[in-house]
């Protein structure tokens, strides 16, 4: 299994300029998210999703959409990059089976780390 | 007031040492509890999962208050390898199953 990976590792962007994330799991896995990571900030959640077609808001969507058309992708779009939107984003699935088990493990891509001037 | 808060770091200790993590969640609705390890702005990496009863893992020793919503992580007998920020994650299934972060605690272990 290649677990979680993320595209591209770094990215360098300009403001007002649009671009996606990819994110992607071969473990079968129902739920999937996005977080992004700012110095004392701890990781925040973006978006996450349940499963293919269903999506809701995490504690600080505004400014990125996302889609969940098959269980494997997960993908991030910024729509309008703002130097605000400088961070490292993560990305992480877990099954949504037995609470508490082993299956509630959250496995984590490597990051992507994204700079907006 | 954050929905899952760690004690604010950084912990300096020696070798050897033993150093205790605290957090405290406010939604009584979490269900599943972890702590997570992350190395130098890494990927996150699963430490251990905090059952109701308390568990060891070697070194490391997880507990869990619901009455107080409270966890906590033991590391005992500390190596310069612990260095690393500390996660406390809290998993609300009734919000669609979403996890929290708490904002970490870093650990520094000098010889």
């Amino acid at each position: 299994n290649a677990g979680v990976t993320q595209t591209p590792k770094f990215q360098v962007l300009k403001t007002g300029q649009s671009m996606t994330l990819q994110c992607a799991q071969d473990m079968n896995h129902e739920y999937m998210s996005w977080y992004r990571q700012d110095p004392g900030m701890g990781l925040r959640l973006i978006h996450y999703s349940v499963g293919a077609g269903i999506t809701d808001q995490g504690e600080v969507p505004n400014g990125y959409n996302v889609s969940r058309s098959t269980t494997e992708d997960f993908p991030l779009r910024l729509l309008s990059a703002a130097p605000s939107q400088t961070s490292v984003y993560f990305c992480a699935s877990s099954f949504l089976g037995l609470v508490g088990g082993d299956t509630d493990t959250q496995y984590f891509g490597p990051g992507t780390r994204l700079t907006v001037l | 007031r954050k929905e899952v808060e760690q004690d604010p770091g950084p912990f300096n200790v020696p070798e050897g040492a033993t150093v205790a993590f605290n957090c405290t969640y406010s939604n009584s609705a979490s269900q599943s509890f972890f702590w997570y390890r992350q190395d130098c702005r890494k990927e996150p990496k699963l430490l251990m999962s905090v059952y109701s009863s308390g568990n060891e893992d070697g070194r490391f020793t997880a507990q869990l208050n619901r009455a107080s919503q409270y966890i906590s992580l033991l590391i005992r007998d500390s190596k310069l390898s612990d260095s690393a920020t500390y996660l406390c994650v809290v998993r609300i299934y009734n919000q669609g199953g979403k996890l929290i972060f708490g904002q970490g605690t870093e650990l520094s272990v000098k010889p």
